[in-house]
């Protein structure tokens, strides 16, 4: 079974930083494209990265709303996707899920999120 | 970038019920267009994607259908598990966009 768990997220001050974390199972996770998606509170889903597999360039490509700031990697011997936060804004305060895939595909499955709330 | 509009943004309607869910993105996307079910605290959940491909283990009773610029959610008879908000995607070109969702809640 395919699993996805997200970890790192906290309470933040504005400007700080936080890493999150995806870990997997399940499925042959270099093959993948991995993505990272945010629900602001009372909000909608939104997407804010994703990191095409080894096989396509391992390219990040990122919301404008986070270029500059976030940054996408990936650990293919550990399993691992993650999402640096850095110069965090309130705006930023949202859960945050990972799942598989980029453009032109899908996305299943999701993790169940991890919250981040970046208040003074 | 695509701008994603959906219809109704929210809907009241009994177990039984058949019910529509309507997408339009702002230029044609083809058919990269995936549909989700997300109930609140939970992950969200891939129901079709390609516009008219159920995915596997989502039940018959969900289709989609369309291409292009319009695209249709169909549940065609709701179950009490299906009361929750779903979410149209396009996934043509970056920045990847999100409709703003229909919640869909028993009347």
């Amino acid at each position: 079974e395919e699993q996805l768990v997200e970890s790192g997220g906290g309470l933040v001050q504005p400007g700080r930083s936080l890493r999150l974390s995806c870990a997997t199972s399940g499925f042959t996770f270099g093959d993948y494209a991995m993505s990272w998606f945010r629900q602001a509170p009372g909000k909608g889903l939104e997407w804010v990265a994703f990191i095409r597999s080894k096989e396509f360039g391992g390219t990040p490509e990122y919301a404008a709303s986070v270029k500059g700031r976030f940054t996408i990697s990936r650990d293919d011997s550990k399993r691992i996707a993650f999402l640096q936060m850095n110069s965090l804004k309130t705006e930023d305060t949202a859960l945050y899920y990972c799942s598989t895939g980029e453009v032109t595909n899908w996305f299943d499955p999701w993790g169940q999120g991890t919250l981040v709330t970046v208040s003074s | 970038d695509i701008q994603m509009t959906q219809s109704p943004s929210s809907l009241s309607a009994s177990v039984g019920d058949r019910v529509t869910i309507t997408c339009r993105a702002s230029q044609s996307i083809s058919s990269y267009l995936n549909w989700y079910q997300h109930k609140s605290g939970k992950a969200p959940k891939l129901l079709i994607y390609a516009a008219s491909t159920l995915q596997s283990g989502v039940p018959s009773r969900f289709g989609g259908s369309g291409s292009g610029t319009d695209f249709t959610l169909t549940i065609y008879s709701l179950e009490p598990e299906d009361f929750a908000t779903y979410y149209c995607q396009q996934s043509y070109s970056t920045p990847l966009t999100f409709g703003p969702g229909t919640k869909v809640d028993i009347k």
